[in-house]
């Protein structure tokens, strides 16, 4: 079974730039989430989809981020424009939507601002 | 909201032996799900084991185990027998459980960074 598939997988940009990244999750996952994590701490979710629609966005930046899920299978993130705080590593994960369904995690997609 | 701290940000332990990473969590729901992630470094965050809120059998996965004291909040991971494999961040992680779905993303902690000596 494929996993969850993102890219890229580095990407360096000079601060007020833009960039997007994408996310394939496993075949059949409903649910799709985004998450940041910086630096020595733990991921923190910034958006989730359930099949093609919002389900929660409280902690997603949206002057600066946005995000869709076209079609409720692969999803981007974009981030116009990017800040120095915003070197992170982006996280994609999915899972079946199921109250005890495992979340399946990208290798993600590590950012650095300059 | 839920919170989950993890109060050791490194551990190290001699290949064999037996360490535990510790994890508090405060909410207010009576059921819900805690989990232990495994990232090792620069690759994908996996599962290493789950414990639902409701039941009182603490979960086990070979040689990795929990210690669930549902009054307490506390959920700690056993590593027996550990291997330089385990080397890796550990994030102890909380999702809410909701029915008709809706928001039910995780919660981490900062996560604990495991050494493994040889």
């Amino acid at each position: 079974e494929a996993g969850v598939a993102q890219s890229p997988r580095y990407k360096i940009i000079e601060k007020r730039q833009s960039v997007a990244f994408w996310c394939n999750p496993i075949s059949g996952h409903a649910t799709l989430y985004w998450y940041q994590q910086i630096l020595g701490q733990g991921p923190k979710l910034l958006i989730q989809f359930q099949n093609n629609g919002v389900v929660d966005d409280s902690q997603l930046p949206k002057d600066r981020f946005s995000a869709e899920r076209l079609k409720g299978v692969d999803s981007t993130l974009k981030i116009q424009p990017a800040k120095l705080e915003d070197s992170a590593v982006y996280l994609c994960a999915s899972s079946l939507g199921t109250a005890t369904g495992e979340l399946f995690f990208g290798e993600g997609s590590r950012l650095t601002v300059l | 909201a839920q919170t989950v701290t993890q109060s050791q940000p490194e551990m190290s332990v001699q290949e064999a032996e037996t360490v535990t990473l510790s994890c508090t969590y405060d909410t207010s729901e009576s059921d819900y799900y805690l989990f232990w992630y495994k990232q090792p470094p620069s690759r994908q965050m996996i599962l290493v084991i789950r414990q639902e809120a409701y039941k009182q059998q603490n979960a086990t996965e070979n040689r990795f185990s929990v210690n669930f004291q549902k009054a307490a909040k506390s959920f700690s991971l056993k590593i027996s027998d550990s291997q330089l494999g385990d080397a890796a961040m550990y994030f102890c992680a909380y999702k809410t459980i909701l029915a008709g779905g809706g928001a039910d993303g995780l919660t981490f902690g900062k996560g604990t960074h495991l050494i493994i000596q040889p």
